[in-house]
């Protein structure tokens, strides 16, 4: 059981450059988040989804973009990369993101934008 | 706004030390907290959580946790440490209100000396 996978595991970008951080869970999971760790602050939400086609902004979505074509996958896309998105992204599934279930996160994506 | 406060940044203990760390949150309703551990190099797993029912919650590898409502703390404890719970610990708060949402505290980083 694979749980929820993230890649890639490390990145490295120019300013400017765009990419697309890939997450998929075989859980067949409703809800599904992105997270970034950042020294001091914790887990930030950016975007979640809380079923094929639906998708939310959470506290910090500026620069990012997110869909979700079928329940597994959940790609972010970073429209144009910024040393402020130097971070640890985190991707997390649960089954149905009622408040009383937990999250299963994944391994995270270590990103650099120099 | 709901916040998650953790007041230790980083606790250094030596084996068999007893550790309690501090979480509190801000929010007035209904809600389910947890703790997560993040081992150097892996992604967030589950420690314990609380739902309802008995205020004193057991976890994995020994540690517990004590719901305060009248504070709006959640602490996590374990009376004897050992050098593999060198880790960073997240207190984290769902709320009934906004069934999409974890709110994660800053985290506290725990070195165990051997």
């Amino acid at each position: 059981n694979a749980g929820v996978t993230q890649t890639p595991k490390f990145q490295v970008l120019k300013t400017g450059q765009s990419m697309t951080l890939q997450c998929a869970q075989d859980m067949n999971h409703e809800y599904m988040s992105w997270y970034r760790q950042d020294p001091g602050m914790g887990l930030r939400l950016i975007h979640y989804s809380v079923g094929a086609g639906i998708t939310d902004q959470g506290e910090v979505p500026n620069g990012y973009n997110v869909s979700r074509s079928t329940t597994e996958d959940f790609p972010l896309r970073l429209l144009s990369a910024a040393p402020s998105q130097t971070s640890v992204y985190f991707c997390a599934s649960s089954p149905d993101g009622r408040w009383n279930t937990e999250a299963f996160f994944g391994q995270g994506t270590r990103l650099t934008v120099v | 706004a709901q916040s998650v406060s953790q007041h230790n940044h980083h606790v250094i203990l030596s084996e068999a030390a007893s550790l309690e760390l501090g979480c509190n949150y801000s929010y007035g309703g209904t809600v389910n907290l947890f703790w997560y551990v993040q081992y150097p190099g892996q992604h967030l797993q589950l420690l314990l959580k609380y739902f309802s029912g008995d205020p004193l919650v057991k976890g994995i590898k020994g540690f517990e946790a004590e719901f305060i409502k009248s504070k709006f703390s959640f602490n996590l404890r374990k009376p004897s440490v050992q050098w593999s719970d060198t880790a960073e610990y997240f207190c984290a708060v769902s709320l009934y209100s906004s069934a999409s949402k974890i709110i994660f505290g800053s985290g506290t980083r725990l070195s165990i000396r051997p």
